[in-house]
């Protein structure tokens, strides 16, 4: 089945503990993208990824970092997560061209 | 900022045809218009997109002005498993997409 994985789903850690949410897709998509959503906010976009390392800045991209060693995952890790980084989280991935994306699940993050 | 306009809500009966309006009077003429739905907090998906023709799938219909100043997503027979927010996008540079507050189609009996 065509989709986009992320792991885990749900995840409670502390200030300053060093974290990473994967992302990974089986379509072998090119693009690949995070997105954090949090109430009355809508969907914003974090970091996306147009092919192996070739990594570019959302809107938010503050405390976040990404990395595309590989086509299949795009790991969204946070080196020192603060309360303001709780959020839920969504990977998505599309091919080259104009089709739209294919979101994951989900990730909830807390961070205490 | 985002680009499009929707309102934030809007009601349909079951059977009937959802019409959810968007506006995007400053899209350019290489950008798309995409619409995406979110059923409470799963991850969105992808309904259907557009330059300026008008376009059909198994889900819906995008009706796009001929200024492409705005665009209408119909679904022509909403059911109850259709009540979700449903964002409009407009494509912006390479992928930074940018997703506004949508609006929120509730489906009743």
């Amino acid at each position: 089945e065509a989709q986009v994985t992320q792991n885990p789903r749900y995840l409670i850690t502390v200030t300053g503990k060093k974290l990473t949410v994967t992302c990974s897709q089986n379509m072998n998509h090119e693009y690949m993208s995070w997105y954090r959503q949090d109430p009355g906010l809508g969907l914003r976009q974090i970091y996306y990824s147009m092919n192996v390392e070739v990594t570019d800045k959302g809107d938010v991209p503050e405390g976040y970092k990404v990395s595309r060693k590989e086509k299949r995952n795009f790991p969204l890790i946070l080196e020192s997560p603060s309360p303001n980084q709780t959020s839920l989280y969504f990977c998505a991935s599309r091919s080259a061209g104009i089709g739209g994306y294919t979101f994951g699940s989900g990730t909830r993050l807390t961070v205490v | 900022d985002a680009k499009t306009t929707q309102p934030p809500s809007m009601d349909c009966a079951e059977g009937r045809a959802a019409n959810l309006p968007c506006n995007h009077s400053t899209i350019s003429g290489n950008e798309y218009v995409y619409w995406y739905r979110q059923i409470h907090s799963q991850g969105p998906q992808y309904i259907i997109h557009g330059l300026k023709n008008n376009e059909t799938n198994e889900m819906a219909s995008l009706i796009i002005t001929e200024d492409r100043k705005s665009s209408t997503l119909i679904l022509p027979h909403a059911t109850l498993r259709d009540t979700a927010v449903y964002y409009c996008i407009v494509r912006v540079d390479t992928d930074k997409l940018i997703f506004g507050t949508g609006t929120r189609l509730q489906v009743f009996p």
